[in-house]
């Protein structure tokens, strides 16, 4: 079975500083990794994804998750956070050969000024 | 954005009653998804279809139903709601091929009272 673990509920960072989210899978198989963005009172939107090749991987607004897969995590990073990312970030993870999404419990980032 | 409508997108019904609520895609993906989230739970899958009439229960099934009638349609019904159910309901639809990500509708808020 597929499970998600995000280590911190809560991440408080000041405008421009650097930020990590982290993220842990657990899985057997080979696994394809996701993470969404949720802003208030909105839907969830892909911010970026890991399903083969090259283990780093960015968004267009400047995320980036690197996969490892010998400590099966899939952390999320930001060299310096803008006010505007302020939402709720979820890690999620496929395991090849099924067609469900496992999401963890997020992370809600918050940025002040 | 993804083709994707839920309706309503907000409801209040009494303990007891037959809740409907409807997921309506344009996109002609085979995999549609209903979701669940709560505050420290994050996302929980509560029944996923694989084709028109194909269904499967997800990790938090109970007191839920769901039919497919036709590609474009997924409903979700509770056939007696209780106050546990009050919630965010999200629809999500993905493509064949389960290393695709997932599209998300905006949410149905559903309380139940």
């Amino acid at each position: 079975a597929q499970s998600v673990t995000q280590l911190d509920s809560q991440v408080p960072v000041f405008e421009e500083a650097p930020v990590e989210l982290r993220c842990n899978y657990s899985s057997s198989v080979s696994v394809y990794l996701f993470w969404y963005v949720q802003y208030p009172n909105q839907g969830l939107q892909l911010l970026l994804k890991y399903l083969s090749g090259s283990t780093l991987v960015k968004s267009i607004n400047g995320f980036e998750a690197e996969f490892n897969k010998s400590q099966t995590s899939f952390h999320l990073r930001k060299p310096s956070v803008h006010i505007s990312d302020t939402a709720e970030y979820f890690c999620a993870v496929r395991d090849s050969g099924y067609s469900t999404l496992t999401f963890g419990k997020g992370t809600m980032l918050l940025v002040s000024p | 954005d993804a083709g994707i409508t839920q309706s309503p997108r907000h409801k209040v019904t009494e303990t007891g009653t037959p809740v409907t609520l409807r997921c309506h895609q344009t996109e002609n993906h085979r995999y549609m998804y209903w979701y669940r989230q709560d505050p420290g739970h994050g996302l929980r899958l509560i029944h996923y279809s694989y084709g028109v009439k194909d269904t499967d229960k997800g990790e938090v099934s109970d007191g839920y139903s769901v039919s497919r009638s036709k590609t474009e349609d997924f409903l979700l019904t509770l056939e007696s709601a209780t106050s546990s159910q009050t919630s965010v309901y999200f629809c999500a639809i993905s493509e064949i091929g389960v290393h695709t990500e997932a599209f998300f509708g905006q949410g149905t808020r559903l309380t139940v009272v």
